[in-house]
């Protein structure tokens, strides 16, 4: 079985502009979670989506947004980009009943620059 | 609000080294703790899960154990092997907030 796959596995783009990070899960998996880390930090929580709905969300601000589509693969976009949003941005994958106490199951993640 | 620590920040040793990986955490109402390992650039991947009603999990040369009285979990790694060397990052599952809160991470190098 394919793993979590995520696209463009770099982007560089800049301030102001918007971006749309693509994520498929593991096949079978309905829960998909995004997380941003910042170069030497561990992954901060972002969203949580479970059968096409919200599960949970951090604390980003409103210029971030996301979705799951039908066949459970999910967006991220962030809008305005600030030269702060530097970072990769991991998508993870879990089976069950799509609480984050599952087992995770990360992406090789996308890496975004903003100049 | 729960966080995550994790000591030491960098950790060096000669191959064939028994070590072990600190992770504290705030929240006595953690679910569970996973631990993951990530390679420089790349996504993260799942070591060990440990459920708050166990004590701890292995799999092959790592266990990991877990005491939530004292809000402490480890990673033990046995015979280091080079091919170990990158960063360990844990992270718990707390019932009250729904989240996992990740540490900052452990960067390993194992010397040949």
């Amino acid at each position: 079985d394919a793993g979590v796959t995520q696209s463009p596995t770099h982007l560089i783009k800049t301030r102001g502009q918007h971006v749309t990070l693509r994520c498929s899960p593991i096949s079978g998996h309905k829960s998909v979670s995004w997380y941003q880390q910042v170069l030497g930090q561990g992954p901060q929580f972002i969203f949580q989506y479970y059968e096409k709905e919200e599960r949970g969300r951090g604390n980003f601000p409103d210029r971030f947004s996301a979705r799951q589509f039908p066949n459970y693969s999910s967006e991220l976009n962030v809008n305005a980009l600030l030269l702060g949003d530097s970072a990769l941005y991991l998508c993870a994958s879990s089976r069950t009943s799509g609480r984050l106490a599952d087992t995770q199951y990360f992406g090789p993640g996308t890496r975004l620059t903003v100049l | 609000k729960q966080e995550v620590t994790q000591i030491p920040a960098a950790l060096s040793v000669p191959e064939g080294e028994n070590l072990v990986l600190n992770c504290s955490f705030t929240d006595s109402a953690i679910y569970n703790l996973q631990w993951f390992r990530q390679d420089p650039g790349k996504g993260l991947t799942s070591l060990l899960l440990i459920q708050s009603s166990q004590r701890e999990q292995t799999s092959g040369r790592l266990n990991a154990s877990l005491d939530k009285s004292s809000g402490r979990s480890t990673l033990y790694i046995a015979a280091s092997q080079p091919g170990d060397s990158a960063t360990y990052l844990c992270a718990g599952f707390s019932s009250n907030t729904g989240k996992l809160i990740f540490g900052q991470g452990t960067t390993l190098q194992v010397k040949p």
